[in-house]
Parts: structure tokens; C-alpha cells; sequence
């Protein structure tokens, strides 16, 4: 049962762009999300981090919004660059236990 | 400060074999967690271990097992192995801090089970 859903498998954005993507979760326990960025042949990196008791977090480039009514969170990339290419994962916690994980969508920034 | 190290990078095993795979975490790091990654199936949790003692467990069965020593070093043993256990293995570490949930992850372990 797949409590934390990455429903894009794939996205395919123009450098200079902004690369949006979405993620889903079931759990209203969660209240705590991440999103990671992982290269091929590398382990994920952390990227974005957000508690339920916010709805934006800002970092450079990246914002990150959660929709607790939805259940939905999603993650801006602006402005998009060719090194932002990469498979990104969201992944949420209750209470920092252990993490969800969505299966990734890979973004490719065409230059 | 040293990353998350994770030996071998790769491994090949034959079908009921048993494989032992190593994670040392960041110095000061005192949960390490494991996840199995497939296509597909982004990251599914296998454990976590802080202070020696298992403290969570994903839906796996029990031919995956792991430990943590004193030194936080973990270990994760998979026995009479599949071909499905083949994976990317990651070993994740944390300081656990209050309020900090963020985990490092190493670069993996690749499994190939043939």
C-alpha cells in the first residue's frame, strides 16, 4: 500500500522554465515531508524539508507547498537548469519515525 | 565530515546464497536506516536501528535481517536469496536530534541476484 504517491513518473521542462513536481499522501498521521534528488549511480540527496505547521518552506530556487486538506505537497524549481535533471522523491513521517517514500519522478531540464 | 559509506558498491550472487552488506554512518549519527530501491517501487523501508536496538521494521520478511553495533555501524544480511531481492541497497543515517529528521544517504550497495 503505497501511502506516499508520485503519480508523474516522468517531466520533461525547458531551461529557465519552472519544473513543478507533485506528490500525494494518504497518512494524515504525516507531518513531516522531504523531498530528495537523486543522481544516477549516487546515493539521494536532501534537498527541501516541511512540517505540517507551515504551508511554504524557501530555499534559493526551490520552494516546497503542502496542502494539508488535500494531502498534497508539491515542489517549484525556479528558475529550472540543466543540472536540476535528476530523479526527485518526496517523503513523508509521523513524528519522525520512519520515512514513506514516493517512486520519483525524473526531470530533465532541456537546455 | 565524512559521508555515509556503504561497502561493496556492487555485488553479483547467485540464487540462495545469503549476502552481508555494510553501512558506517556519519560520525555522531546514531540511527541508520535501510531502504531498498526498484524500479517502480521508489524506496521501500527495510529497518532502522538506533543505539544498537531495531526500532522500526518495513514490510519485509524475515530473510532480511540487520544489526548495529556499538561504533553505530550497521549491517544488513539478506539469506537464501532471491532474484527479486536484486536492488539498489541504501543505508541512510541520522543524527535524531529533536526536530531534525533529515537523513544522508550513502551512494548504495547494487545487488544483482542471477
Amino acid at each position: 500500500d503505497q501511502q506516499v504517491k508520485q503519480n508523474s513518473p516522468s517531466l520533461s521542462v525547458q531551461e529557465g522554465r519552472i519544473s513543478i513536481l507533485n506528490c500525494d499522501y494518504t497518512n494524515s498521521m504525516f507531518d513531516y515531508f522531504l523531498w530528495y534528488k537523486k543522481y544516477p549511480a549516487e546515493g539521494p540527496t536532501f534537498l527541501i524539508s516541511i512540517s505540517s505547521i507551515k504551508d511554504k518552506n524557501e530555499d534559493g530556487r526551490f520552494t516546497v507547498f503542502l496542502n494539508k486538506s488535500a494531502k498534497h505537497l508539491s515542489l517549484h524549481i525556479v528558475p529550472s537548469q540543466p543540472g536540476d535533471s535528476a530523479v526527485y522523491f518526496c517523503a513523508a513521517s509521523a513524528n519522525g519515525n520512519q520515512f514513506y517514500f514516493g517512486t520519483g519522478t525524473s526531470l530533465t531540464v532541456i537546455p | 565530515k565524512a559521508g555515509v559509506t556503504q561497502t561493496p558498491r556492487y555485488l553479483i550472487k547467485t540464487r540462495g546464497q545469503q549476502v552481508t552488506l555494510s553501512c558506517s554512518p556519519i560520525s555522531g549519527h546514531r540511527s541508520v536506516s535501510w531502504y531498498q530501491q526498484t524500479p517502480g517501487q521508489g524506496l521501500q523501508f527495510l529497518f532502522e536501528y538506533f543505539s544498537e536496538t531495531q526500532r522500526n521494521k518495513g514490510n519485509f520478511p524475515g530473510r532480511f535481517s540487520g544489526r548495529q553495533f556499538s561504533n553505530s555501524r550497521s549491517e544488513m544480511n539478506v539469506s537464501t536469496l532471491e532474484l527479486g531481492d536484486s536492488a539498489l541497497y541504501l543505508c541512510a543515517s541520522s543524527s535524531r536530534d529533536r526536530g531534525n529528521y533529515g537523513y544522508t544517504f550513502g551512494s548504495g550497495t547494487r545487488l544483482t541476484v542471477v
